[in-house]
């Protein structure tokens, strides 16, 4: 499971409200992603990061925001939730020669009601 | 930025039967394309990939070919098992960007 936790890994919360979702790693991987998987989009990336303090938007960032204090934790947060944030997100690790093979967390499931 | 087509969304083979799905990209410029496999409720797994100076890789009944001309690479599977059944996920990047980009998936049934 390449040493990837989420949390929480599931919320129901309601629009307007703040949420933020949490990736840990524990093998010290200098790239960071995170996804939103929802049917008929595959996965898109929301924002990634490629070392502490240092992130950058992905294709969907609208409405999202990341911080990385600590090689260990990535946190993705939703400023004020809507409706359309509804998804599947997942946090992935870059690992490999050239940092390309990508690793999957567990995923975090988010209702916003 | 990169454009990843997969085909088919749903695909069924008898148990031993073989399947393939192909992906198309945009970008020339892609040079890794890994392929996933999620199982319902889970998450994605990388499951093989190739690089743009390899036309073929294999590793036991899955492959995956690469014909960079035509901008198109394919997942085969052979001797299908239920086990098998999941949804496969086809991605292409370019090396130094650091964005995967990915097809939107294809549900394969494999029918005991």
């Amino acid at each position: 499971d390449a040493g990837i936790t989420q949390s929480p890994r599931h919320k129901v919360t309601e629009t307007g409200t703040p949420v933020t979702l949490r990736c840990h790693q524990t093998e010290n991987h200098r790239y960071m992603y995170w996804y939103r998987q929802d049917p008929g989009h595959g996965l898109r990336l929301i924002h990634y990061s490629y070392g502490v303090k240092d992130t950058d938007k992905g294709e969907v960032s609208d409405g999202y925001s990341v911080s990385r204090s600590k090689t260990e934790d990535f946190l993705l947060t939703l400023e004020s939730a809507t409706s359309s944030q509804t998804s599947v997100y997942f946090c992935a690790i870059a690992t490999g020669t050239s940092n390309n093979e990508q690793f999957f967390g567990p995923g975090t499931r988010l209702t916003v009601l | 930025g990169e454009n990843v087509e997969q085909h088919p969304s749903t695909l069924s083979v008898q148990e031993g039967d073989s399947a393939v799905i192909k992906c198309t990209y945009s970008d020339s410029a892609s040079n890794y394309f890994p392929w996933y496999k999620q199982e319902l409720g889970k998450r994605p797994q990388l499951i093989i990939d190739i690089r743009s100076n390899v036309g073929e890789k294999k590793d036991q009944r899955i492959a995956v070919t690469l014909n960079k001309t035509a901008k198109h690479f394919s997942l085969h599977i052979t001797e299908t098992q239920p086990e098998d059944s999941a949804v496969y996920f086809c991605a292409a990047l370019r090396v130094g960007a650091n964005n995967l980009f990915f097809g939107t998936g294809t549900r394969l049934t494999v029918i005991p």
